[in-house]
């Protein structure tokens, strides 16, 4: 079974608006936690987040924030007043707590954003 | 430095030679991972190592390919008699432990392309 699932394979949005890329994932292991990143086309894979299986609040980081519903395991990413240098792919990933999965991170399909002028 | 450095950028190899990959971590971080990424997909695990021991090697895709860490710093990941299919973006990620709380840092990223 696939244990990160980003349904979107593109998604297209205005500048200054907002969007929400779409993560679901799949996981036993009650300590877990989950990254978004960024990939611009020049490759570079930048870190942008990060929620843990045991936090109360919805992480946030300056424009970037992840809306974690646990019982519906998914951790959505929201971009606030999307900007044209925000057109990227974008990885959601998670890393489990069990010693067996070798603390690997695992990663979804990615899913294309484009922001239109 | 202060991120993940990986080298070369761009290695063009033909098919059958053998090639290294190099990748030097974030300092003090114990952690390093290698993952291979095809074009418009995600990273694929390969190899993990805590400080000079290789924990998991179960990503590698035969054993072609070897990875090693002798001295738990830079890292070198070998491919021997290359094929078409190992084309790829190979990724070294390094993060400060094996936690899950722990973010992946990742270098650059090395472009081989097998002719």
């Amino acid at each position: 079974a696939q244990k990160i699932t980003q349904t979107q394979p593109g998604m297209f949005v205005q500048e200054k608006e907002a969007v929400t890329l779409d993560c679901t994932y799949d996981t036993s292991d009650p300590s877990y936690g989950l990254f978004w990143y960024k990939q611009p086309s020049s490759g570079e894979m930048i870190f942008l987040i990060y929620q843990g299986s045991y936090d109360q609040q919805n992480a946030t980081e300056g424009r970037y924030s992840l809306n974690f519903q646990k019982a519906r395991k998914s951790a959505n990413l929201v971009i606030s007043a999307s900007q044209l240098g925000d057109s990227a792919m974008y990885f959601c990933a998670m890393r489990e707590g069990s010693e067996t999965s070798g603390s690997r991170l695992t990663f979804g399909e990615g899913t294309q954003l484009t922001v239109n002028p | 430095g202060a991120g993940v450095s990986q080298s070369p950028r761009y290695k063009v190899a033909k098919r059958g030679q053998d090639v290294a990959l190099r990748c030097d971590p974030i300092s003090g971080h114990v952690s390093l991972f290698w993952y291979q990424q095809a074009l418009g997909q995600g990273p694929e695990f390969l190899t993990y190592f805590q400080n000079e021991a290789q924990l998991d090697k179960s990503g590698l895709p035969s054993d072609r390919f070897f990875a090693e860490r002798p001295e738990g710093s830079v890292s070198t990941l070998k491919i021997q008699r290359t094929q078409q299919e190992d084309s790829a973006v190979y990724l070294c990620a390094s993060s400060l432990g094996p936690r899950y709380n722990s973010p992946l840092h990742f270098g650059n990223g090395t472009r081989l392309t097998v002719t």
